[in-house]
């Protein structure tokens, strides 16, 4: 168990409103990563960071922003959301000791009207 | 850049068959790979993984998969499936060196087993 929390996990709003999604960690993990997950897509980057205040953009970053301002929450905000972005967002970290390997939330399933 | 072909997005099997998922991947540099299943309604776990070492490569619940450098391919295989084999499963590649922070996924094959 890597002790990742995503909140909300469900979650339904309306085109044009604001909306956050919060990964919380309980081990001090330096990289952390959002994607999301659409049918016939896989799974796609968003925005990763590799440490406090340090973040880089993922290959569909369009539309989103990310902050991490605590070692432990990595945030995704969607500043005016979209139908478009109806999804499943999966955060994850990335320990030290496993090379390469990823550990997931259990996913925040979001649906944009 | 990296990328991840998954040749088959579902395979159909009846229970006790033998199944393989093909997954090909395309890098110019040296990577690691990996198998991670997702079961319905749940995130992601990791099947397998190949970082070095020997091409064959052995994970939870049976599962193996070979890394064929020449052909770019990292094939997951298991000799008889059950139903709880149900899932959808993805290959993914990172980079093996100093940048190896980053996954990237295949667009994921649904195994549906059959009783």
């Amino acid at each position: 168990d890597a002790g990742i929390t995503q909140s909300p996990r469900h979650k339904v709003t309306e085109t044009g409103t604001p909306v956050t999604l919060r990964c919380h960690q309980t081990e001090n993990h330096r990289y952390m990563y959002w994607y999301r997950q659409d049918p016939g897509h896989g799974l796609r980057l968003i925005h990763y960071s590799y440490g406090v205040k340090d973040t880089d953009k993922g290959e569909v970053s369009d539309g989103y922003s990310v902050s991490r301002s605590k070692t432990e929450d990595f945030l995704l905000t969607l500043e005016s959301a979209t139908s478009s972005q109806t999804s499943v967002y999966f955060c994850a970290i990335r320990t030290e000791r496993q090379a390469g390997e990823l550990f997931f939330g259990e996913g925040s399933r979001l649906t944009v009207l | 850049a990296q990328s991840v072909t998954q040749l088959d997005s579902q395979v159909p099997v009846f229970e006790e068959a033998p199944v393989e998922l093909r997954c090909n991947y395309s890098s110019s540099v040296s990577v690691y790979l990996f198998w991670y299943v997702q079961y319905p309604n749940q995130g992601l776990q990791l099947l397998l993984k190949y970082l070095s070492g020997s091409t064959l490569v052995k994970g939870i619940n049976g599962f193996e998969a070979e890394f064929n450098k020449s052909q770019t391919s990292f094939h997951l295989r298991k000799p008889s499936v059950h139903i709880s084999d149900t899932a959808e499963y993805f290959c993914a590649v990172s980079h093996s060196g100093g940048s190896n922070y980053k996954l990237t996924f295949g667009k994921g094959t649904l195994l549906t087993v059959n009783p």
